[in-house]
């Protein structure tokens, strides 16, 4: 079970908007709604933002949301600020015997 | 507030065993609400799945580990414990623990520990 595809970084000015994606196959993101986002701040724990494609973790801001069409989930943060700089990874449950796929990493810059 | 830690020793030498516990506070490992799992990350690389371990004893493992990988739980401790057999370098990263909750897991994981460098070297 190969990774979930996703840009190496992206980056954007306070207050713009930004999409990371994250591209998997029919046994992963596009067979299932259950695609997760986790952000990742430099030597911490992960934490989930977004979790079934697109609801947001309580607490959460609603300046993040999630989406999908086919294989790809998409990951947009609208009002950049400066802590949203940070590690993204996406999360997909799969049919295949390895159950959970992680993406490979978006940084973002602001 | 549900909280993890791990613990257990940060270097391991080659071909002997990793082990790792993780204690829950602020909830029960008993309960068959959630699964518990452990994850690690590899420097400079991405999340990879290891196994869960469910209230019953019921586990599962990822394929690419399942020979060397043992998942137990102490619910005594409210702890669950991680045992990786015959590490090589390419077993050293940050290990977590963390819970998922909703069917069919692991779906997503909403609590997470600190993690903790494991590096296998002699």
């Amino acid at each position: 079970q190969s990774a979930l595809t996703q840009p190496a970084s992206v980056s954007g000015s306070p207050g713009q908007s930004i999409t990371i994606s994250c591209t998997g196959t029919s046994s992963d993101v596009g067979g299932y709604n259950y695609v997760s986002w986790y952000q990742q701040h430099p030597g911490k724990a992960p934490k989930l933002m977004i979790y079934d494609v697109s609801s947001r973790t309580s607490g959460v801001s609603n300046n993040f949301s999630g989406s999908k069409s086919g294989n790809t989930a998409s990951l947009t943060i609208s009002g950049l600020q400066a802590e949203d700089e940070a590690d993204y990874y996406c999360s997909s449950y799969t049919s295949s015997s390895t159950l959970c796929v992680f993406g490979t990493g978006t940084k973002v810059t602001v | 507030q549900v909280q993890l830690q791990e613990s257990g020793p940060g270097l391991v030498k080659p071909s002997e065993t990793l082990s790792l516990t993780c204690t829950v506070s602020g909830g029960s490992v008993s309960t068959d609400r959630y699964w518990w799992s452990w994850i690690r990350q590899p420097p400079g690389r991405e999340l990879e799945w290891i196994g869960y371990i469910y209230y019953s004893g019921s586990t599962n493992y990822n394929p690419s580990l399942k020979s060397r990988v043992t998942i137990s739980l102490d619910m005594s401790k409210n702890q669950f414990s991680l045992r990786l057999s015959s590490v090589t370098a390419a077993d050293t990263a940050v290990y977590y623990c963390a819970r998922s909750h909703g069917s069919p897991p692991p779906r997503l994981f909403d609590y997470w520990g600190q993690g903790t460098l494991v590096t296998v070297s002699s």
